[in-house]
């Protein structure tokens, strides 16, 4: 159990455009899902914390206009990067909240060209 | 401050040895502690989590030793296997909150030889 999905895997895209992407509690609910970002070789970043029915809380730094945060029901939240710039190629990554434990998606691979 | 310290940050060890990843935190709000093991490309996977009120948890050939006192904790692979060369990362959060955002530690790149 606790089963985490990301679509898609990775995704290419001009500059300047937008990219959405999905966060998937299969095989259960969640009602808080966290979305990250890594950089190669580094840590974890938490960009924002998102929550079914309310606004997404972001963390210091990270533009909420740019990346907006959409938790739909209890097993699906998506990030959409909006006017995508190259600098915002990175490694995408939700995480679902079951009880105290994270349980992480597979990862989302965004190159902007 | 909201600090996980890890060491090292990056760990060689031989197949069958103990593996050893140290972590280090501040806030003694923190009561919640697991491990994560990620592999290139793809998400962390949970691998074990202990609270305050033990001092240790074993799974299978994975232990954390949690130091209270010493705001100190560490994961343990016993007879590590090639399969275990990965990236682990230690994290904290505090659970009283509602949110309970994950602190992570820096990251140890474990490398396993034969």
């Amino acid at each position: 159990g606790a089963v985490v999905s990301q679509h898609p895997s990775w995704v290419i895209c001009k500059s300047g455009t937008s990219v959405k992407i999905e966060c998937r509690s299969l095989d259960f609910q969640a009602t808080t899902m966290f979305w990250y970002r890594q950089f190669p070789k580094q840590s974890l970043m938490l960009m924002a914390t998102s929550n079914e029915g309310s606004k997404a809380t972001y963390e210091q730094g990270v533009e909420k206009d740019k990346f907006l945060i959409n938790h739909a029901s209890l097993t699906l939240s998506t990030l959409t990067v909006t006017s995508a710039h190259p600098e915002d190629s990175s490694f995408y990554i939700c995480s679902a909240k079951r009880g105290y434990e994270q349980y992480f998606g597979p990862g989302t691979r965004l190159t902007v060209t | 401050q909201q600090q996980v310290k890890q060491s090292p940050q990056s760990l060689i060890v031989q197949k069958g040895g103990i593996s050893i990843i140290n972590c280090a935190y501040e806030n003694t709000a923190f009561d919640y502690f697991p491990w994560y093991q990620q592999f290139p490309g793809k998400g962390p996977a949970l691998l074990i989590a202990i609270r305050p009120d033990v001092s240790e948890k074993k799974e299978g050939r994975f232990t954390i030793s949690f130091n209270k006192s010493a705001k100190q904790f560490s994961l343990h692979i016993m007879d590590s296997q090639p399969g275990d060369s990965a990236t682990y990362f230690c994290a904290a959060s505090i659970t009283n909150f509602g949110n309970e955002k994950l602190t992570f530690g820096t990251g140890t790149r474990l490398t396993i030889i034969p």
